[in-house]
Order: C-alpha cells, then structure tokens, then sequence
C-alpha cells in the first residue's frame, strides 16, 4: 500500500518570505510518480510538477522548486519569495502501476494549507 | 491539451432526489477516468475508477449502489448520487488518464470540480 504523508497542516508566513512544503512517502514500488498540485479556494486543482522515481534531480521553476530525495523517501516543495497568491492548500500525491490494470491510483495527502499575509 | 471539463460546477438537490455529473475529457480519450470526493478542509478521497466499457471498480467502504458510475464512451464519465441525503453533500471532483500516449500513462488530468448541496 501506498501512503503520502504532509506533517504541516497549515504554514503562515509573511510575503517575501522563503516557505518549504515536507512530504514524506511509502511504497514497495520501485516505479512510481511523484506530484505536487495547487488547490486555490476556487477548488480546482493546479497541476505543479511530476517526478518519476528514477530520476533525482532537483528541479526549479520560477520562483518554484523540488527537493526530491529517495533516500529519506521525500519530496519537498520551496516556494521561494512567497507572494499573497501563493495561498492555497497543496497536495502531494503518489501514483504506483497496479499490478491488475485499471488506471494509475493516485494517493494524496491530507495537505498543507499555505496562507501568505501582507 | 488534456482539457477535462465536469457539469455542473454547482448543484443543489433535495433530499431523496439523484443527481448525476459528468465527467468529459475535451482534447483526448481516455480510457480511464476516476471520481474522487473531498470534504471541507479534507483531502481528495478515491472512490472508484472507471474504465470504459465496463464496471467501475470502487474503493472499500463506498456504496457502489449509491454512486452509480457509467464510462460508455472514450470522453465521457458519469457519476450519479442516487437518493442523495445531506452527508453527500461534498466537492467531487473527477480526472482522467489519457490513452496512448507514450509516457503519460501516470498523469492524470482534473476537472474543476462539482460542488454538490444537499438540503
């Protein structure tokens, strides 16, 4: 079984600010993606990034990046510069190939909700 | 690409009434989609996926007989709230995976979101 874990319920800080998201995950699989998505209060979900496991590189975006981490089965977000519109939930999720087909599950966690004041 | 539109945005119903929402994938097919459900300040739960042409496959601990799930083309999915009491009241939201193409058999992509009331 699969298992995402986001330890910060919820992450205030001061726009400017540098702000890093943890998430630790479990799998028996040696295949599997690795994703962060953005939820706003609109509801609808923001794709960021997806990592597979084979490849470890760090990646950065913008003001956005990825500190991926097999060894510590970690994958944590850096928002760098926080700005009052990065405020949203963000999800980590985890998606494995089942082993009897039927479409790639994704297994979220319970989200870290990020509020960026002036 | 990979557009995945859900109708309605909002819904509001009353008790003992069915309500259903779809689920299209506007620029590509899929052969998979999944529904999920997130209650306030919850993450997303997985409650089936379905695949075209057959059964939906559902997740422990959801009634298959409430949530009817129908996947009858490459760009639609259905999700219907049979006899809909106020605890179903929740964000659906579903996604989908899309087909034949070459490294993108993990992605899936999200719909906005149905927000369902049920007073």
């Amino acid at each position: 079984a699969q298992k995402v874990t986001q330890a910060q319920t919820e992450i205030s800080v001061v726009e400017k600010e540098d702000v890093t998201l943890d998430c630790v995950y479990e799998t028996r699989d040696t295949t599997y993606y690795l994703f962060w998505y953005k939820q706003p209060p609109s509801g609808e979900l923001v794709f960021l990034i997806r990592r597979n496991s084979f490849d470890e590189q760090n990646e950065i975006s913008g003001r956005y990046s990825w500190n991926f981490q097999k060894s510590t089965s970690s994958f944590n977000f850096t928002i760098t510069a926080s700005q009052v519109v990065d405020s949203a939930v963000y999800f980590c999720a985890l998606s494995v190939l089942p082993l009897t087909g039927g479409g790639n599950k994704l297994t979220f966690g319970t989200g870290t909700q990020l509020k960026v004041e002036l | 690409g990979a557009v995945v539109s859900q109708h309605p945005s909002r819904v509001i119903c009353k008790s003992g009434t069915s309500v259903k929402i779809e689920c299209r994938s506007l620029d590509f097919q899929a052969t998979t989609m999944f529904w999920y459900r997130q209650f306030p300040k919850q993450s997303l739960m997985l409650m089936a996926t379905s695949n075209e042409g057959s059964k939906a496959t559902y997740e422990q601990g959801v009634e298959k007989d409430k949530f009817l799930i129908n996947h009858a083309s490459l760009t639609l999915s259905t999700l219907t709230v049979t006899s809909a009491h106020p605890e179903d009241s929740s964000f659906y939201i579903c996604s989908a995976s899309r087909t034949g193409v070459a490294g993108d058999s993990y992605e899936q992509y999200f719909g906005p979101g149905t927000r369902l009331t049920v007073t």
